[in-house]
């Protein structure tokens, strides 16, 4: 069973700190990460995809891949109120494209 | 405008009365997928399909059924509702493929249903 997991939260940061969500996935062979952001009652939308190791960074926002440790990462900098949502981390293993979601971490940012 | 349209996005309905859910992408996609959205339980596949007329069960099928006639639709159906398949639905589609950019689901604005 391939799991992708994430702390529920929330997670509440102040005004223009850096929010750091974190998952972690169990199938070594995954190749495809994914960043999604939900609001309460809207669909989720792609913030960020990373393929390799490493840092990708987009605006304020940087995702981080540890294909070694089997985590990947979601850094926001700067963060403000109209962040504050239901992020979810995607993860397709390398023979399917069927992604696996976490179940998502609240994100609340206050100002 | 690139889509994928739900409809209907709000339904009240009552025990055993079939209902469809539709959903029609624009994008030409190859795969799409359902999921049901429940508090605390996260995103779960129903039902999929990676092309025409091939579909397969997600994680959680059970009082669903699905069909895909034409690339573009992929309908919902239940045929004898339950109070425990109130919740909120959501179509997705993608581009199958390899590579940067693949496979990033397109979501429908979902569609809250409710069992009485």
């Amino acid at each position: 069973q391939k799991e992708v997991e994430q702390n529920s939260g929330p997670l509440s940061v102040p005004e223009g700190a850096i929010a750091s969500l974190n998952c972690t996935y169990s199938d070594r062979v995954s190749q495809s990460f994914f960043w999604y952001r939900q609001y309460s009652g809207k669909s989720p939308e792609l913030i960020m995809s990373i393929y390799s190791n490493g840092d990708k960074e987009d605006g304020r926002f940087t995702a981080q891949l540890n294909k070694a440790s089997q985590y990947v990462s979601l850094l926001i900098r700067d963060s403000q109120p109209s962040d504050s949502a239901t992020y979810l981390c995607a993860v397709n293993s390398g023979g399917s494209y069927i992604p696996t979601f976490g179940r998502g971490t609240s994100l609340i940012v206050h100002p | 405008e690139a889509q994928v349209t739900q409809n209907p996005r709000y339904l009240i309905t009552v025990t055993g009365k079939k209902l469809t859910v539709t959903c029609s992408q624009n994008m030409n996609h190859e795969y799409m997928s359902w999921y049901r959205q429940d508090p605390g339980l996260g995103l779960r596949q129903i039902y999929y399909s990676m092309n025409v007329e091939v579909t397969d069960k997600g994680d959680v099928p059970e009082g669903y059924k699905v069909s895909r006639k034409e690339k573009r639709n992929f309908p919902l159906i239940l045929e004898s509702p339950s109070p425990n398949q109130t919740s909120l639905y959501f179509c997705a589609s993608t581009l199958l493929g390899r590579g940067d950019g693949a496979n990033v689901l397109t979501f429908g604005a979902g569609s809250r249903l409710t069992v009485l």
